[in-house]
C-alpha cells in the first residue's frame, strides 16, 4: 500500500501569516501528486505535480515537489480566516488514477 | 447542477440494517470511484467503475459492501448488515477516462452513522 505521510496534523495560527504543509512518500513511481482543500464536504482541487522542481502557483498558494527527496510543500502565504480547512495530499497511480491519501493537515487561521 | 451529486447527504441507521447511497456523477463522464473518509482521515478507495464495469476493488471492502453501476451511469453503494465501524462519510467522484486526476470530481458525500 502506497504510503503518503503529511505533517503537521494540525496547524494553529494567526492571520497574515505564511504556512508551510508538507507531505512526504514512499514509492517512487507515480504519475502525480495532488493538493486538495476540504472545508467539510468534498475536497476540492489545488494543485496537481508531475516534475520536480517546478513550482505551481495559484494566488497566494504554491506548491512544489521533490522526487528525488520523496516530499512535496504547500505553501500559504499572508493566510486569511478562509484558509482554514484540512489539506490533502494524495498520489495518483498510473492506469486507473486511483489516488492514495494522506491523513490530511488541519489549519486553523485565527482572527 | 451539473456536479456530482450524491444521496442521502445524511443516513442514521440502528446496527444491523441496510443501506444504500447513489451516486449520480457528471453526465459525460465514464469513471466512477467511490472512497470513505473517516474522522480525522483522508479518503481511502474503495473500487472503481470504467462504464458499468467494477474495474478495482479494495482490500479493505468486505463481502457486507457492494457497489454497481448497471447502466454505465449512476451508481449505488450498499453496505448490509451494518456496523459502528462502518460510521463515515462516503465519498462518490467521477473523471473521463482520458483525463487526469486534477480532473477528478467529488461530489458532497453521503454521512452515515451506525448506532
Amino acid at each position: 500500500e502506497d504510503k503518503v505521510v503529511q505533517s503537521p496534523l494540525s496547524l494553529v495560527v494567526h492571520e497574515g501569516d505564511t504556512v508551510t504543509l508538507n507531505c512526504s512518500y514512499e514509492v517512487t513511481n507515480f504519475r502525480s501528486l495532488l493538493w486538495y482543500k476540504q472545508e467539510k464536504k468534498a475536497p476540492t482541487f489545488l494543485f496537481m505535480l508531475t516534475s520536480s522542481g517546478i513550482e505551481k502557483k495559484s494566488g497566494r498558494l504554491s506548491s512544489i515537489l521533490d522526487k528525488k527527496e520523496l516530499f512535496s510543500i504547500l505553501n500559504i502565504t499572508a493566510t486569511q480566516t478562509g484558509d482554514s480547512a484540512v489539506y490533502l495530499c494524495a498520489l495518483e497511480d498510473f492506469g486507473n488514477e486511483k489516488l492514495t491519501f494522506g491523513t490530511g493537515t488541519r489549519l486553523t487561521i485565527i482572527p | 447542477d451539473t456536479g456530482v451529486s450524491q444521496d442521502p447527504r445524511h443516513k442514521i441507521t440502528k446496527r444491523g440494517q441496510n443501506v444504500t447511497f447513489r451516486c449520480d456523477p457528471i453526465s459525460e463522464h465514464n469513471r466512477l470511484y467511490w472512497y470513505r473518509q473517516t474522522l480525522g482521515q483522508g479518503p481511502e478507495f474503495l473500487t472503481y467503475f470504467q462504464n458499468e464495469a467494477q474495474l478495482e476493488k479494495s482490500r479493505l471492502l468486505s463481502d457486507r459492501f457492494s457497489a454497481e453501476r448497471p447502466k454505465g451511469s449512476f451508481s449505488t453503494l450498499e453496505i448490509q448488515r451494518t456496523e459502528q465501524g462502518d460510521s463515515a462519510m462516503y465519498l462518490c467522484a467521477s473523471m473521463e477516462t482520458s483525463g487526469s486526476a486534477g480532473e477528478l470530481f467529488f461530489g458532497e458525500g453521503s454521512r452515515l452513522t451506525v448506532l
